[in-house]
C-alpha cells in the first residue's frame, strides 16, 4: 500500500522560529512536492524536487526553503516562521513520466501525505 | 496563474447528477482532477491529456476540451460517498518545464 506520511499532523509555533516539516515516502517515486492548502485558494505549491540535491521553485517560495538529501525524504523548512505561514502544508509524490518525457514534465499521479496543519502565534 | 473552478458549491441530493467546471485563460498540456474528503488528503481521480478525451472513475466521467480550454468533472447518480472537495489542476508547457497549477476547489455534499 503506498504511504507518504508527514513527520506532525499538528504544530504550534511561535513568530520567528525556525520550523522543519518533515515528508517521507515509501513508493520510490523521483518527484516530490509541497503545498500550501488555504480556504478558496486550492492547492498552491510552494517547491518540488524531481530528484536528490534538486529543487524547483513552485509558484509561491518566497520564506520557504527545502531539502532532499535522500529520495525518500523532502524536507520543508519556514526559516523564520510568521503570522501568514499559519496554514495546511500537504506533501506529495509521484513516478516520473517515463519515455521521451523529460524530468521538467513530472506530473503523474500524485500521491499526499496527510498533511500537517501549522500555526504560527 | 490558477484555473477557475464553478460552481464553487453544489448540494445534491442522492442520486442527482452535477458538473464541475475547470476552465484556463492559457492552453493547456493536461488536465488533473482530485477529491479531498473532510479531513483526509486528496486522492486522484484521473489525468486527461488528449482534446477531446474523456474519461471515468466509478461514475464519475471528464471531458477535456483543449480547444477551449476547459474541463468538466460529471457526478453522475450521486452516492453519499462523492461528498468531498473536487480540485482541477492543470497543466501548462512552459520554456523551464512543465508547470500543474490547481484551481480553488469545489465543495459537493451529497444529502441522502
Amino acid at each position: 500500500d503506498v504511504k507518504v506520511t508527514q513527520s506532525s499532523r499538528y504544530l504550534v509555533k511561535r513568530t520567528g522560529e525556525k520550523v522543519f516539516l518533515e515528508c517521507v515516502q515509501d513508493m520510490d517515486h523521483e518527484n516530490m512536492f509541497w503545498y500550501r492548502q488555504d480556504p478558496g485558494l486550492g492547492l498552491r505549491l510552494i517547491y518540488f524536487s524531481y530528484d536528490v540535491k534538486m529543487k524547483e521553485k513552485g509558484d509561491i517560495p518566497e520564506g520557504y526553503s527545502v531539502s532532499r538529501e535522500k529520495k525518500e525524504r523532502f524536507s520543508l523548512i519556514l526559516e523564520s516562521a510568521s503570522t501568514n505561514q499559519t496554514s495546511m502544508y500537504l506533501c506529495a509524490s509521484s513516478f516520473l513520466r517515463s519515455g521521451r518525457q523529460n524530468r521538467k514534465k513530472p506530473y503523474n499521479e500524485q500521491f499526499f501525505g496527510p498533511g500537517t496543519r501549522l500555526t504560527v502565534l | 496563474q490558477q484555473p477557475v473552478q464553478s460552481p464553487q458549491a453544489v448540494i445534491l441530493r442522492e442520486g442527482e447528477d452535477a458538473v464541475i467546471n475547470c476552465s484556463s485563460s492559457k492552453a493547456l498540456y493536461s488536465v488533473h482532477w482530485y477529491r479531498q474528503k473532510h479531513g483526509e488528503a486528496p486522492v486522484f481521480l484521473m489525468i486527461l491529456l488528449k482534446g477531446g478525451e474523456q474519461k471515468g472513475h466509478e461514475k464519475i466521467s471528464a471531458s477535456f476540451n483543449e480547444k477551449k480550454q476547459q474541463s468538466s468533472l460529471y457526478l453522475t447518480a450521486s452516492q453519499l460517498s462523492y461528498s468531498g472537495t473536487y480540485f482541477c489542476g492543470t497543466e501548462r508547457v512552459g520554456a523551464a518545464g512543465n508547470k500543474l497549477t490547481f484551481g480553488g476547489g469545489t465543495r459537493v455534499l451529497v444529502k441522502p
